[in-house]
């Protein structure tokens, strides 16, 4: 079965803070892919990133940071720096085939609502 | 400008009541799906379709009905609405039903059902 599991429901930081958001994933699939997404107050799911399974390498992306670590099945997000603009609701999602037609199958975490203090 | 519509963005009905909700894209992507976001619960699949007449189930179909009969056009139809329907509900696409195809999101369809 799949699961992901971000057990921080709410974070409140102070404008500048470095936060972390945390992101563990199960799956017995051997390729699968890893997403974040975000979602301000307005709504809308913004796509962040992506990571297949064979790729370990962080990524960095301005302010944002993405370390995924395989053997803690982990796919945690780092904001360097917040913004007011970074408050947002992030979701951290997994992707696996799934369903008689073999489509993707995205299984998405409960979110994190994160609070930027200015 | 590339995007995935929905519409009504907000629909208030009574229980059993038939609705439809929009969705539609255009940018020719094979691959479209619907979710709903309940607190706590983060979102859930309800269908996708990977292309034209070709639809299946997600987690938590029932109650819901869905149709591919065009590329571009994925409505999501309640037969009969319960209270335990009244969500927030994400139509999404992608380019491909691959793992790596990132989806676009719709702006949400905020449903109350009572």
């Amino acid at each position: 079965a799949q699961k992901v599991t971000q057990a921080q429901t709410e974070i409140s930081v102070v404008e500048k803070e470095d936060v972390t958001l945390d992101c563990v994933y199960e799956t017995r699939d051997t390729t699968y892919y890893l997403f974040w997404y975000k979602q301000p107050p307005s709504g809308e799911l913004v796509f962040l990133i992506r990571r297949n399974s064979f790729d370990e390498q962080n990524e960095i992306s301005g302010r944002y940071s993405w370390n995924f670590q395989k053997s803690t099945s982990s796919f945690n997000f780092t904001i360097t720096a917040s913004q007011v603009v970074d408050s947002a609701v992030y979701f951290c999602a997994l992707s696996v085939l799934g369903g008689l037609t073999g489509a993707n199958n995205l299984f998405f975490g409960t979110g994190t609502r994160l609070t930027v203090i200015p | 400008e590339a995007q995935v519509t929905q519409n009504p963005r907000y629909l208030i009905t009574v229980t059993g009541k038939k609705l439809t909700v929009t969705c539609s894209q255009n940018m020719n992507h094979e691959y479209m799906s619907w979710y709903r976001q309940d607190p706590g619960l983060g979102l859930r699949q309800i269908y996708y379709s990977m292309n034209v007449e070709v639809t299946d189930k997600g987690d938590v179909p029932e109650g819901y009905k869905v149709s591919r009969k065009e590329k571009r056009n994925f409505p999501l139809i309640l037969e009969s609405p319960s209270p335990n329907q009244t969500s927030l509900y994400f139509c999404a696409s992608s380019l491909s039903p691959g793992l790596n195809s990132p989806l676009h999101f719709g702006n949400g369809t905020r449903l109350t059902v009572t």
